[in-house]
């Protein structure tokens, strides 16, 4: 049961374009939610997050978009750079599992989208 | 934000050998560490909480004979594969969680360069 979902494997974007990351999640006690970075071999580098009180949260050219009726979060880029090519994950958690018993460490990923701005 | 080192970055074993990865906070004690798992093209999952001078907690269907974690100081975190087969080849990664974040549970983990485990 993928509870985490990016129905995007790949997403192709022109420098100075805008790209948009869009996940998924099914569980609605999830209120804790995060975009990381990773490149090859790498581990995953954190972004920016939200928390489900907000709707948004900038972050220079990052900014996380939440809208918690659809279960839905997007991540925008802009402008996109040729550095910004790499695979993007999603991840949530539930306050619950964070206090009692994985203490905060317990992320639920999604399979990841990987981004490619050219040129 | 927090760093956190992990060594080796690829290792190489023949099946029946037992491999130690290490994770390293630098500059910061962390009484918890996490071990996550990528499989290829897959998602990465949570495999077991080390906790700094007790039993780690592992997730519903990971072995902990089979995945030995050792958190005997603040700042050093080793997962043991003992008895590799080619089906544990995967990319292991350890994490920890910003420590200016205090007791802030939501806040983000942050994940060493892991390490590519291949068993042949």
């Amino acid at each position: 049961d993928q509870q985490v979902k990016q129905n995007s494997p790949s997403l192709s974007v022109q420098e100075g374009r805008i790209s948009i990351l869009n996940c998924d999640y099914t569980n609605s006690m999830f209120d804790y939610f995060l975009w990381y970075k990773k490149y090859p071999a790498e581990g995953p580098t954190f972004l920016i997050s939200i928390s489900s009180i907000k709707d948004k949260n900038e972050d220079g050219r990052f900014t996380v978009f939440l809208n918690k009726s659809a279960k839905h979060l997007s991540l925008h880029i802009v402008p996109s750079q040729p550095g910004d090519s790499a695979v993007y994950f999603c991840a949530a958690s539930e306050p619950e599992v964070r206090l009692w018993f994985h203490q905060g460490g317990k992320l639920i990923f999604g399979q990841g989208t990987e981004l490619s701005v050219k040129p | 934000g927090a760093v956190v080192s992990q060594h080796p970055s690829w290792v190489i074993c023949k099946s029946g050998t037992s491999v130690k990865i290490e994770c390293r906070s630098l500059d910061f004690q962390a009484t918890t560490m996490f071990w996550y798992r990528q499989f290829p093209k897959q998602s990465l999952m949570l495999m077991a909480t080390s906790n700094e001078g007790s039993k780690a907690t592992y997730e519903q269907g990971v072995e902990k004979d089979k995945f030995l974690i050792n958190h005997a100081s603040l700042t050093l975190s080793t997962l043991t594969v003992t008895s590799a087969h080619p089906e544990d080849s995967s990319f292991y990664i350890c994490s920890a969680r910003d420590p200016l974040a205090g007791q802030a549970y939501n806040s983000p983990l942050h994940f060493g360069n892991g390490t590519r485990l291949t068993v042949t």
